[in-house]
């Protein structure tokens, strides 16, 4: 009964690479949450995605990063070009229902990316 | 635009008193919410919710309490332990989950 799935844990770039992180949810849940966390502050919404849909992606930059949830594999976080500023705890989280359904949200343990 | 608000960031508490956690919302149409404690580099971990229909729910030391009018929750843990220590995070469900900044607890032993 595996809870939220972030792979890798740790993940280092160099400025101008591409980061991808991946995120499978809770079995069954078809309803992913990407939140970025950078250091001293609190978690940022970045996107909300159902099975191959972007239903929210009012927290994302508008430049270099995209969210992904195809039908079948994990959801993915891409960060193209990245720069120092990128460096965060990245946190996927699942539900099995939509968000104002009186459901919770589970979280994965987080990526931490750090860009040098 | 923050719509779900802890204006504490941190909070120290001796062992065995009471840690009262709070929370303000703007969005009167949120109708559930949520408290989650998080450890340092793991990921937040659900601990309690309520529903707007209720003003108080309980679970064992922790209790989450209601206030509509004010648009105000609050977290209140009893007896405090060493373990509460974490950062907690209040949230709101909408359209979305929406998170507030966090609070960082430490109970003193």
């Amino acid at each position: 009964n595996a809870g939220v799935m972030q792979n890798p844990r740790h993940l280092v770039r160099r400025r101008g690479q591409e980061a991808r992180l991946r995120c499978s949810p809770v079995k069954g849940h078809s309803h992913v949450y990407w939140y970025r966390q950078l250091p001293e502050e609190g978690l940022k919404f970045m996107v909300y995605l159902q099975k191959e849909n972007i239903i929210d992606e009012s927290g994302m930059p508008k430049e270099r990063f995209s969210a992904e949830f195809p039908k079948e594999g994990p959801s993915i976080l891409r960060i193209q070009q990245v720069v120092r500023g990128d460096s965060a705890a990245y946190f996927c989280a699942s539900s099995p229902a939509m968000p104002d359904f009186y459901t919770e949200a589970f979280f994965g343990q987080g990526t931490r990316l750090t860009v040098v | 635009d923050q719509q779900v608000k802890q204006n504490s960031p941190s909070l120290s508490v001796q062992e065995g008193r009471i840690s009262i956690l709070n929370c303000d919302y703007t969005n009167s149409m949120f109708d559930y919410f949520l408290w989650y404690k998080k450890y340092p580099a793991e990921g937040p971990t659900f601990l309690i919710s309520i529903s707007s229909i209720k003003d108080k729910n309980e679970d064992g030391r922790f209790t989450v309490f209601l206030n509509k009018s004010a648009k105000h929750l609050s977290l209140h843990i009893v007896p405090s332990q060493p373990g509460d220590s974490a950062v907690y995070f209040c949230a709101a469900s909408g359209n979305q989950f929406y998170f507030g900044t966090g609070t960082s607890l430490t109970v003193i032993p």
